[in-house]
């Protein structure tokens, strides 16, 4: 079983449609998660990160995890050309390292 | 502005040849990495270094070689005995916080693009 898994897409949504964005991971122990967008030839950026259970907003954004089923997710509301990008999901481990999920391709659609 | 840079943005390497990418911060940063990614794949950590004159190996280190000598710098060598060095290489730097969960968010460069002539 990978550390930290996602769906690889691509996953295309409507403009205007909510994207929702799923990573698991396998260490029960992990203390935080990341959100990390990546434009096609550029490097990841930052878009959140969470470590209680329960959800996080910021503007379009909010982040969800729930420990009990090692789930974290990403879901972006009112969705954008803009916000056609590869999402990477990063989790620090119980064991201080930070591992980077595959990425989710998310393509809105026009 | 503080961040972190990477130099050259495209390199090319000569078959036998050793090549070194820099990376260096103003962040005050202590840790720093290096990644590979590949197209279309995830990234996988090459080398990291969380003080000064130390580092540790990550998941595909051979072929590779890293210094750290200041807090600031943090290069790599892409030796010969990589066979297949042509990817994306990025550095990141991660540290400095009043939250201690905030400290592990890795910030990266805009990345290097090594090729093979």
């Amino acid at each position: 079983q990978k550390e930290v898994e996602q769906n690889s897409g691509p996953l295309s949504v409507p403009e205007g449609a909510i994207a929702s964005l799923n990573c698991t991971y396998s260490d029960r122990g992990s203390q935080s998660f990341f959100w990390y967008r990546q434009y096609s030839g550029k490097s990841p950026e930052l878009i959140m990160f969470i470590y209680s259970n329960g959800d996080k907003e910021d503007g379009r954004f909010t982040a969800q995890l729930n420990k009990a089923s090692q789930y974290v997710s990403l879901l972006i509301r009112d969705s954008q050309p803009s916000d056609s990008a590869t999402y990477l999901c990063a989790v620090k481990t119980s064991y201080d390292k930070v591992i980077f999920g595959p990425g989710t391709s998310l393509s809105v659609i026009p | 502005d503080g961040g972190i840079t990477q130099s050259p943005k495209y390199l090319f390497r000569k078959e036998g040849q050793n090549v070194t990418l820099s990376c260096e911060q103003n962040l005050n940063h202590d840790a720093m990495y290096w990644y590979r990614q590949d197209p279309g794949q995830g990234l996988r950590l090459i080398y990291y270094s969380q003080i000064v004159n130390d580092f540790q190996k990550g998941d595909i280190a051979e072929g590779y070689s890293v210094s750290r000598e200041k807090k600031e710098s943090f290069p790599l060598t892409v030796t010969s005995a990589q066979k297949n060095p042509t990817a994306f290489y990025l550095c990141a730097s991660s540290g400095v916080s009043r939250s201690d969960l905030a400290k592990n968010i890795q910030y990266f460069g805009a990345g290097t693009r090594l090729s093979v002539l």
